[in-house]
C-alpha cells in the first residue's frame, strides 16, 4: 500500500535561510508525489507535483522539489524563507497511478523566525 | 469562479444531533472527496465518490453518510454526531486524472459537544 511520511512535524528557520521540509513515500507501482500548503484557517492549495517527468519539480512561490526514486524522497525546498512562507505543508502520494486517490502526510508546520 | 465552496463554516451540535454538510463545485470535476483534519493527523478520507450517484467509503466513513445526487453536489452528512466527530472537515474535487491534483474548499470547523 502507497504511504508517505513526513520527517518532522514542526520546522522553525530564520527569514532568508534554506527551508527543506522532508517526505518519504512507499509505493508499489511508480509513484504520482504532491506537496500542498495550507495557510492558517485556509484549504490546501496545489504547491507544485511529480508526474515522471523531470525529477527536479519547479512550484510556486519559488519551492521545488527533487525526486530521488533510489531514496523514495520528495523533499521540498526553498533557498531563502521569508515571512509569508509560514504555513503547513503536506506532502501525498497516488494510491495507484494518475486515477488513483491521494493518500497525505501527516504534514509539516513552517515557521520563519524574523 | 467559485472553486469548492463549504457551507457552513462552523458548526456546534450537541451529542446525538445531526446535521448535513453541503460542498458545491463549479469546475465540471467528476470526483469528490471528503476529508477530516485532526491536529497530527494528516487528512483522513472519510468517503468519495467518482460521479453522479455513486459513493465509496474512504479511511474513515463510520458514522457519516454521503450523496452525490447531482454532478455538482456532495453532501456529507452526520446521523448522531458524537464528540471524536469534532474536526475541521475538508471538500475537495477532481477530474478523473488526478494528475492535475485537487482543489480543496475553505473547510468545516464542526464542534460537537
Amino acid at each position: 500500500a502507497q504511504s508517505v511520511t513526513q520527517l518532522g512535524s514542526h520546522v522553525s528557520v530564520s527569514e532568508g535561510a534554506l527551508v527543506l521540509l522532508r517526505c518519504n513515500y512507499s509505493s508499489s507501482v511508480p509513484p504520482y508525489l504532491f506537496w500542498y500548503v495550507q495557510y492558517p484557517n485556509q484549504g490546501l492549495q496545489l504547491l507544485l507535483k511529480y508526474t515522471s517527468a523531470a525529477t527536479l519539480v519547479k512550484g510556486i512561490n519559488g519551492f521545488e522539489a527533487e525526486f530521488k526514486k533510489s531514496e523514495t524522497s520528495f523533499h521540498l525546498t526553498k533557498p531563502s524563507a521569508h515571512m509569508s512562507d509560514a504555513a503547513e505543508y503536506f506532502c501525498a502520494v497516488s494510491e495507484g497511478g494518475s486515477q488513483g486517490n491521494l493518500i497525505f502526510g501527516k504534514g509539516t508546520k513552517l515557521s520563519v523566525k524574523p | 469562479n467559485a472553486g469548492v465552496t463549504q457551507t457552513p463554516k462552523f458548526r456546534v451540535l450537541k451529542t446525538g444531533q445531526s446535521m448535513t454538510l453541503l460542498c458545491a463545485q463549479d469546475m465540471n470535476h467528476e470526483y469528490m472527496y471528503w476529508y477530516r483534519q485532526d491536529p497530527g493527523m494528516g487528512l483522513r478520507l472519510i468517503h468519495y465518490s467518482v460521479g453522479e450517484g455513486t459513493t465509496a467509503k474512504g479511511e474513515v466513513p463510520d458514522g457519516y453518510n454521503v450523496s452525490r445526487l447531482k454532478k455538482q453536489n456532495f453532501l456529507l452528512g452526520l446521523e448522531s454526531a458524537a464528540p471524536s466527530q469534532t474536526s475541521v472537515y475538508f471538500c475537495a474535487s477532481s477530474f478523473l486524472d488526478r494528475l492535475g491534483g485537487y482543489t480543496f474548499g475553505s473547510g468545516t470547523r464542526l464542534t460537537v459537544v
